[in-house]
């Protein structure tokens, strides 16, 4: 079983949508979350920390389920400019290393 | 400050060649990354280091090796090219006493081994 798990879409929907990804972690020990995002060809970029409490920033809400090792990305409103590869990432083994998904990738259409 | 610089951008190497990638970073930051990425397998960790002088394996090590003699570069050695080493490469840099808010990405280099 992978550590970080992700369904590697691709997800495709209309602008103005609002889409979910979710993401499985299988270390209960983690200790930090992340979503990243890739645009093609590019290196991943921060997009958020994700906190137990949920959070969020503008269009994106990201939720942590500790409990089912469990972490969510919420994009309302989708933009044309969303369309990239999200990343889920843990911090693992004593939290200098990240461990990341293999990311979902979301086409925002006209 | 241009943050975390690659060289080179592309290589194409054969079979049983070496060659170094270099990672540099002037942001004075500790903690320094190796990812290679290949499609369906997401980032996967090489080496890091933690300090100057200082270097560990990571996930998938075998066949690279790494040195850090100076803090702000981390250099990828492949001694001998294999084919299965054909990936794109991301060094990466954590500043220090900011724990993992963000990992500041170089902009990788493709790597092609026939």
């Amino acid at each position: 079983r992978k550590e970080v798990e992700q369904d590697p879409g691709p997800f495709n929907v209309p602008e103005g949508a609002t889409v979910a990804f979710n993401c499985t972690y299988s270390n209960s020990a983690s200790q930090s979350f992340f979503w990243y995002r890739q645009d093609c060809r590019k290196e991943p970029k921060l997009l958020m920390s994700v906190y137990s409490s949920g959070n969020e920033d503008g269009r994106f809400t990201a939720q942590l389920n500790r409990a089912s090792q469990y972490i969510s990305l919420l994009i309302r409103d989708s933009k044309l400019s969303d369309s990239a590869t999200y990343l889920c990432v843990v911090t693992t083994g004593g939290g200098n290393k990240l461990t990341f998904g293999t990311g979902t990738q979301l086409k925002v259409e006209l | 400050n241009a943050g975390v610089t690659q060289t080179p951008k592309f290589r194409v190497l054969k079979t049983g060649q070496s060659m170094t990638l270099l990672c540099a970073q002037d942001m004075n930051h500790e903690y320094m990354y190796w990812y290679r990425q290949d499609p369906g397998m997401g980032l996967r960790l090489i080496h890091y280091s933690v300090g100057e002088g200082t270097t560990a394996k990571g996930e998938v090590p075998d066949g690279y090796n790494v040195s850090r003699l100076k803090k702000q570069n981390f250099l990828l050695g492949l001694e001998s090219a294999a084919p299965s080493q054909t990936s794109v490469y991301f060094c990466a840099s954590i500043p220090p006493g900011r724990g993992f808010n963000e990992q500041f990405f170089g902009p990788g280099t493709r790597l092609t081994v026939l």
